[in-house]
């Protein structure tokens, strides 16, 4: 079946940009999402990029798609405090378009 | 415009009983999706309906899990006999079609 994996961990000081990395396998995801969960938190939508796109930017978030490799990248530039939280990247695929979450990424900034 | 609903936000339940998780779409969404969390662990699909209809319930569990999307009112996910396992957090998502799906706050299940 699909699947989608992220490194479990980040740390990064404030200021610097942060790069959260997701692989997944499956060829036929139409969309690619990133979404944050703060503690105790629902999921919030922080971008997204379509399949036939290789970078999307959106204020400080920049996603890099490599379909090749079915590699997906968030960079987070100039990282606060309150970017502090996990990050899931998820894809839609399938009749029903159910995303597939990766396990996330629990970014830590540090003053 | 509210966003997507979801009550009640946390539920304690003792073995055996039923949980009632309710979800209402944001205003002009007609699909449905519910995910699980399991502590550490990230989100896993569960079911996904449409206003009547199940379309989708490849990530249900055989038994005791069942869910509704009525005409009138929000979409149901009913536990029955609830088992410490189904501790977790449950979240819906919604959308106006197969896009983008906006979730929920969650409702977090503590079985005793």
């Amino acid at each position: 079946g699909e699947d989608v994996e992220q490194s479990l961990f980040l740390s990064v000081r404030e200021g610097d940009s942060s790069v959260i990395n997701c692989t997944y396998t499956d060829s036929s995801s139409t969309y690619l999402y990133w979404y944050k969960q703060e503690p105790g938190a629902g999921l919030q939508l922080l971008t997204y990029i379509f399949s036939n796109m290789d970078m999307k930017q959106d204020q400080r978030l920049t996603v890099l798609l490599n379909k090749k490799d079915k590699h997906l990248s968030l960079r987070i530039a100039d990282t606060q405090t309150g970017d502090s939280a996990i990050y899931f990247c998820a894809d839609a695929s399938g009749s029903a378009r159910q995303l597939t979450f990766g396990s996330g990424t629990q970014l830590t900034v540090l003053p | 415009n509210a966003g997507v609903m979801q009550n009640p936000r946390h539920l304690v339940r003792r073995r055996g009983q039923e949980a009632r998780l309710r979800c209402s779409p944001m205003k002009g969404h007609s699909h449905v999706y519910w995910y699980r969390q399991l502590p550490e662990e990230g989100l896993k699909f569960m079911v996904y309906l449409q206003k009547e209809n199940i379309i989708d319930e490849s990530g249900m569990p055989k038994e005791r899990f069942s869910a509704e999307f009525p005409k009138e009112g929000p979409s149901i996910l009913r536990i029955q006999q609830v088992v410490r396992g189904d501790s977790a957090a449950y979240f819906c998502a919604t959308s106006a079609g197969t896009d983008t799906q906006y979730f929920g706050p969650g409702t977090r299940l503590t079985v005793l």
